[in-house]
């Protein structure tokens, strides 16, 4: 169990809706990691979040956006959703200072029909 | 920028046998280093990392790995592959940068016959 909590731990949804998936980091991690994983295009990066701030944004698509709150829990919001949206989204967190060493949660299996 | 290489999506050995999963990065600056293990159905355990100091860094259920900065590369070994070594597994790397995040390779899937 590496203390990062993700939920619903499977969605399934159709095509055109919208879902938000949560995580909650380990306590004291102040930056939260959101990642899609999927058959054909492996293991993405999409956006980080430090202390409530957008850091570093990777391939998210514009139909993708997400928050970090005050309690440091993060929610990524999928809206318009296609087929190929289907994938596994996996969050991470980490300490200050800790060289990116990041710790994964259970990850959310969503499937767009 | 950084990136990651990992030769092989899949590699196949004996239940028994030496195990070598192969990882070359390329990074303008010192590179921290990671190997992750992923179960089927499952998030990314990390196994073991590099930062600074010794090169070579021991890591959960029997896994090392060796740095060497003239070959940019991190490869992982095990002596004796178990049956419950088959998962996925992820090499990463990320630098000292505040602004870093990980930078994954596409995966290297073990499979351990008996």
């Amino acid at each position: 169990d590496s203390g990062v909590t993700q939920t619903p731990k499977h969605l399934i949804t159709a095509t055109g809706q919208r879902v938000t998936l949560r995580c909650s980091p380990r306590s004291g991690d102040l930056s939260v990691y959101w990642y899609q994983q999927s058959l054909d295009q492996g293991l993405q990066f999409l956006i980080q979040y430090y202390n409530g701030e957008e850091r570093a944004k990777g391939n998210i698509l514009e139909r993708f956006s997400a928050q970090q709150f005050p309690d440091l829990h993060s929610e990524l919001n999928l809206s318009s959703l296609e087929l190929g949206d289907s994938a596994l989204y996996f969050c991470a967190s980490s300490a200050p200072g800790a060289y990116n060493e990041q710790f994964f949660g259970p990850g959310t299996r969503l499937t767009v029909l | 920028a950084q990136s990651v290489t990992q030769l092989g999506s899949h590699v196949s050995v004996s239940e028994g046998a030496l195990v070598l999963l192969r990882c070359n990065y390329s990074s303008s600056v010192p590179p921290y280093l990671f190997w992750y293990v992923q179960y089927p159905n499952q998030g990314l355990q990390l196994l073991l990392k590099y930062t600074t100091g010794a090169t070579l860094v021991k890591g959960i259920n029997g896994f090392e790995a060796e740095f060497k900065k003239s070959e940019t590369s991190f490869h992982l070994t095990k002596p004796s592959a178990h049956m419950s070594d088959a998962a996925e597994y992820f090499c990463a790397v990320s630098v000292n940068s505040g602004y870093s995040t990980l930078t994954f390779g596409k995966g290297t899937m073990l499979l351990v016959s008996p």
